[in-house]
């Protein structure tokens, strides 16, 4: 258990459809990123959130959005879905966001298994 | 910009080799660390070794080792002693600082089979 908690674990839905990730960082890390992984390929950055605040966009699509609440879990939001949305989407956490000393690994969930029909 | 490269798509080793996966990178900043991550089949992401840019020696922890040659912006994943549970998709990342706040972009990977 790497201490990074996503739900769901899987989540079937139809095209056009909205769903909400969730996401609950390792104790203590206030940073929360959101990556995706399509079939067979690498990470593609999504977005970023420092204890509340967003502080980096990657190429997250205008049909996702995301937050970062006070008890610092995160959702993302994907809305108006599409067959190339079906993905795997993971939440990491760290410690930091700016210049600290130390590793600042990032420590990933399980993953949110999407698929969209 | 910040690139990292990750050019074998698949190797294969046999038991109890060795086997190392390379991986270049690109950036302009002075301080940046670099990370290798195993993604087995299962799907989850699983941090194995870092490097920081300013480190002096190699980083290793147990079967892994990350030979990093900083002239030329590589850090090669060494795993000695292959066994069958390596099997599985390894991605190499960079951390980088854009506007005051890490970044961190990952390679395509590497697939490795480990054969009995």
């Amino acid at each position: 258990d790497s201490g990074v908690t996503q739900t769901p674990k899987h989540l079937i839905t139809a095209t056009g459809q909205r769903v909400t990730l969730r996401c609950s960082p390792r104790s203590g890390d206030l940073s929360v990123y959101w990556y995706q992984q399509s079939l067979d390929q690498g990470l593609q950055f999504l977005i970023q959130y420092y204890n509340g605040e967003e502080r980096a966009k990657g190429n997250i699509l205008e049909r996702f959005s995301a937050q970062q609440f006070p008890d610092l879990h995160s959702e993302l939001n994907l809305s108006s879905l599409e067959l190339g949305d079906s993905a795997l989407y993971f939440c990491a956490s760290s410690t930091s966001t700016g210049v600290s000393s130390g590793a600042n690994v990032l420590t990933f969930g399980a993953g949110s298994r999407l698929t969209v029909l | 910009a910040q690139k990292i490269t990750q050019t074998q798509p698949g190797m294969f080793v046999q038991e109890k080799e060795a086997v190392t996966l390379d991986c270049t990178y690109d950036t302009s900043d002075p301080s940046y660390g670099l990370f290798w991550y195993k993604q087995p089949s299962s799907g989850e992401m699983i941090f194995l070794i870092y490097q920081g840019s300013y480190d002096q020696q190699n980083a290793t922890e147990g079967r892994y080792s990350l030979n990093f040659q900083k002239a030329r912006k590589s850090a090669n994943l060494v795993i000695s002693a292959s066994q069958l549970g390596d099997s599985a998709m390894y991605f190499c990342a960079m951390r980088g600082t854009t506007s005051g706040t890490y970044k961190y972009i990952f390679g395509t990977g590497t697939r490795l089979k480990v054969l009995a």
